[in-house]
């Protein structure tokens, strides 16, 4: 079946402006992360949705960021004012959201702040 | 805090030479241990993951874990590497809450 899906996969934009960055999960996953990859780093936590609610949403960096996930499927990642240091690999994971279990990552989206 | 080091950030092994890639985390309670692979323009993938039970772990393509609790690591091993292993290897833990936390990454290259 198809994995979990990401657009845009690149997306340039300038210093100030907003973006949204998209996810699609896997099929019947109510549960779905967010992360995001500096270069020469690991995955760092964002944001986690169980259905249509943020049951944690600790690891938002400030309140410029913010995501949605409307009707517990298609979630959007939205930031804000986005400023250089934003650049980095947003990446989108989902999992069945029964426990112990594992996540399912998608291919990111590259956010290039000039 | 919780969190994942890995402390080796780039490995060069020639193919047929043995892996250890190591792994050491900092948990409070319970912790469930992954490692993620990410070859070249491809997206993260789980290898092998532990919660529980006997502490050596196999995965896919031939790789192998062992969880050793006094030693607070999970080192990632595989016998002998192939030129194709040359991938991005991450290490990563999670706890009550069903974030993970990653280590740094390890890139190893394979020589042919």
């Amino acid at each position: 079946g198809a994995g979990v899906s990401q657009t845009p996969s690149n997306k340039v934009t300038e210093k100030g402006k907003y973006v949204e960055l998209r996810c699609d999960p896997i099929s019947g996953h109510t549960a779905l992360y967010w992360y995001r990859q500096s270069l020469g780093q690991g995955p760092e936590f964002l944001i986690y949705f169980q259905g249509t609610g943020a049951a944690d949403d600790s690891g938002l960096p400030n309140d410029r960021f913010f995501a949605v996930r409307p009707e517990g499927s298609v979630s959007t990642l939205k930031i804000q004012r986005t400023e250089r240091g934003d650049s980095a690999v947003y990446l989108c994971a989902s999992s069945r959201g029964q426990g112990l279990e594992t996540q399912y990552f998608g291919p990111g989206t590259r956010l290039l702040v000039l | 805090a919780q969190s994942v080091s890995q402390h080796n950030h780039h490995v060069i092994l020639s193919e047929a030479a043995s892996l250890e890639l190591g792994c050491n985390y900092s948990y409070g309670g319970t912790v469930n241990l992954f490692w993620y692979v990410q070859y070249p323009g491809q997206h993260l993938q789980l290898l092998l993951k532990y919660f529980s039970g006997d502490p050596l772990v196999k995965g896919i393509k031939g790789f192998e874990a062992e969880f050793i609790k006094s030693k607070f690591s999970f080192n990632l091993r595989k016998p002998s590497v192939q030129w194709s292993d040359t991938a991005e290897y991450f290490c990563a833990a999670s706890g009550s809450a069903r974030q993970l936390t990653f280590g740094s990454g390890t890139q190893l290259t394979v020589l042919p």
